[in-house]
């Protein structure tokens, strides 16, 4: 166990919808990132957050959003979902905004029908 | 640019050491990672080396660095069925976007 929750394991959702992938980092974490798993594009990097400032940004589409609260824990938006969007979300922590060591979440394996 | 390269499929016998290759293009300074993925399951992190480094050892898992031919490896001695899964090499630059970029991932079958 990493120490990362994620939530949920699995979405369903129509295309055009819109839903929230939840991240809770380890205790005294301060950085969390997104990636996206899809089968064409391997892993990818969407985006960090340190301490609730937005601090580097990958490829990220413009439907997507993500921002992090003060409790740390961080929410990724999709909206307007494609079928493409189709793919594994992992949330990851480190304790500095280097990101030495990162610790990943199991994910959430979102379906776009 | 970053770019991280494995090759897709390694499969050996149990009791056999396995060796997961990578070659990687960041010409500066740079932390490299080996992770792995069991089938529905998260990132397990492995281990990382810096590239001033040559090598680590950790139990069963030996990570030797070539910094001149940016080749890495990850070496798993008596490697177990447990062991299979995808192994992904990463690198994150020492300095601009600290993010990970990660390789195809090599896809280990240990056979019993």
């Amino acid at each position: 166990d990493s120490g990362v929750t994620q939530t949920p394991k699995h979405l369903i959702t129509a295309t055009g919808q819109r839903v929230t992938l939840r991240c809770s980092p380890r205790s005294g974490d301060l950085s969390v990132y997104w990636y996206q798993q899809s089968l064409d594009q391997g892993l990818q990097f969407l985006i960090q957050y340190y301490n609730g400032e937005e601090r580097a940004k990958g490829n990220i589409l413009e439907r997507f959003s993500a921002q992090q609260f003060p409790d740390l824990h961080s929410e990724l938006n999709l909206s307007s979902l494609e079928l493409g969007d189709s793919a594994l979300y992992f949330c990851a922590s480190s304790a500095d905004t280097r990101g030495t060591e990162a610790f990943f979440g199991q994910g959430t394996r979102l379906t776009v029908v | 640019g970053e770019d991280v390269e494995q090759s897709l499929f390694l499969s050996v016998r149990e009791g056999d050491s396995s060796v997961i290759n990578c070659t990687y293009t960041d010409s500066s300074s740079t932390y490299l990672y080996w992770y792995k993925q069991e089938p529905g399951a998260g990132l397990q992190l492995l281990t990382y080396i810096f590239s001033n480094m040559d090598m680590k050892q950790d139990q069963r898992l030996t990570v030797l660095l070539n910094k001149k031919d940016k080749h890495l490896s990850l070496r798993i001695a008596d490697t177990q069925t447990g062991d299979s899964a995808i192994y992904f090499c990463a690198e994150i630059p020492d300095t601009g976007r600290r993010a990970l970029t990660f390789g195809s991932g090599t896809r280990l079958q240990v056979q019993p």
